[in-house]
């Protein structure tokens, strides 16, 4: 257990939806940070909180959000799904200390 | 703006014999490098990190890596490798200034160990 926890870990939706995806980091982190794998793109940052606020935006489709809560907990929200959005979708969360993140296992989003 | 190249999308090496995993950065401040790899339906997970002071460093599992800002390098080495091993690695690197603690990552490295 990594302390970075995922939910959930399998989402099945029809395109067109809208699906929310759940992040708690882990335990003193205060950043954290979502990131989609698919096979074709790779690794893709999509967007960074800190503390509440957004700090960071990478390739995040405007279909796409995501905010951070008081209680540090992250949620990324994905609508209008077409099937290109069917991916890893990884949250990782981190200190200001220098050092690399730590990843939760990941939610698997199939459109279908 | 930083960058990671990985050398090789995919690495086959018999069981007992030297892994090497090539990666090679470009970044205009002075990084902190990654190794991370991936098992099959997991998360990643950190196998080292260089930010600061000594250029080789060692990780979990037997992995160490070493720090060549001459030649921008941070290869991945094992000097017998593990049938646990096979895997993806992913190489990366952030800027070390605060406030942009953004990982950008290589496209990664399969890794198969041949028994």
């Amino acid at each position: 257990d990594s302390g970075v926890t995922q939910t959930p870990k399998h989402l099945i939706t029809a395109t067109g939806q809208r699906v929310t995806l759940r992040c708690s980091p882990r335990s003193g982190d205060l950043s954290v940070y979502w990131y989609q794998q698919s096979l074709d793109q790779g690794l893709q940052f999509l967007i960074q909180y800190y503390n509440g606020e957004e700090r960071a935006k990478g390739n995040i489709l405007e279909r796409f959000s995501a905010q951070q809560f008081p209680d540090l907990h992250s949620e990324l929200n994905l609508s209008s799904l077409e099937l290109g959005d069917s991916a890893l979708y990884f949250c990782a969360s981190s200190r200001p200390d220098g050092g690399g993140y730590t990843f939760g296992s990941g939610t698997r989003l199939t459109v279908v | 703006a930083q960058s990671v190249t990985q050398l090789g999308s995919h690495v086959s090496v018999s069981e007992g014999a030297l892994v090497l995993l090539r990666c090679n950065y470009s970044s205009s401040v002075p990084p902190y490098l990654f190794w991370y790899v991936q098992y099959p339906n997991q998360g990643l997970q950190l196998l080292l990190k260089y930010t600061t002071g000594a250029t080789l460093v060692k990780g979990i599992n037997g992995f160490e890596a070493e720090f060549k800002k001459s030649e921008t390098s941070f290869h991945l080495t094992k000097p017998s490798a593990h049938m646990s091993d096979a895997a993806e690695y992913f190489c990366a690197v952030r800027r070390t200034n605060f406030g942009n603690e953004k990982l950008t990552f290589g496209t990664g490295t399969r890794l198969t160990i041949i028994p």
